[in-house]
């Protein structure tokens, strides 16, 4: 069985950089799919942040481009998410996410971590 | 950016009736490639429909979908009582693969 799970800081100050890893297990990130992030502020909607695809292919949201980063880690079957000088309009749930067919297909999820932007 | 306007924003019905969720895209979806997904009070999405019209694995058959281009539905035929979410559809054909605001699914 597959599973995603999100781990990082849930706490980050402004102006500096979020930094979320995803772990996956029972499936090798190497071998297919995409691997993507989305996020979701509290009570609000959701939002693609990016994705990279088992090859190493990045692709990502036009509007959070300039501030973002995902990378893989093969040899740990991770891949991580790095977004830089944040804000509080950041804050949200973020989530670490398997596709198919689109850097944007979501077929699986992992549960999700909020991260707050505060000082 | 292509707009994903779902409708209505709540719906408010009882176990056992049918429910009909909307979702209207700005621009024609490109392949088709549009996702219905259900979320539950701190939970993750979980992917209902890909394709505009495949129920993923594991799906109970009281879902369904349709639609192409522009315009795009979600049905549940009877609720149960674990269907009540919040519903969001999201196209995943062109970037930045927005999703819609969400529709509220109610007990009512």
């Amino acid at each position: 069985q597959v599973q995603l799970q999100e781990s990082g800081p849930g706490l980050v100050t402004p102006s500096e950089t979020l930094s979320l890893t995803c772990t996956v297990s029972g499936y090798s990130i190497s071998s297919a799919y995409f691997w993507g992030w989305f996020r979701q502020p509290p009570g609000k909607g959701l939002e693609w942040i990016g994705s990279i695809y088992h090859s190493g292919s990045t692709y990502y949201n036009p509007s959070l481009k300039s501030r973002v980063t995902i990378s893989m880690d093969t040899s740990k079957n991770q891949f991580s998410l790095n977004l830089n000088s944040v804000t509080a309009a950041d804050t949200a749930f973020y989530f670490c996410t398997r596709g198919i067919s689109s850097p944007g297909a979501a077929g699986l999820w992992g549960q999700g971590t909020l991260v707050t932007v505060s000082s | 950016e292509n707009v994903l306007t779902q409708s209505p924003g709540t719906l408010s019905l009882s176990p056992g009736e049918r429910a009909t969720l909307s979702c209207r895209a700005s621009e024609s979806v490109a392949f088709n490639y549009l996702a219905w997904f259900q979320q539950k009070p701190g939970q993750a999405p979980r992917l209902l429909i890909y394709g505009a019209s495949t129920r993923d694995t594991g799906i109970p058959d009281r879902f369904s979908a349709s639609g192409s281009g522009t315009d795009f539905t979600l049905t549940i035929s009877r609720l149960e009582p674990e269907d009540f979410a919040v519903y969001y559809c999201q196209q995943y054909g062109t970037s930045s693969y927005t999703f819609g605001q969400g529709t509220k699914l109610e007990i009512k």
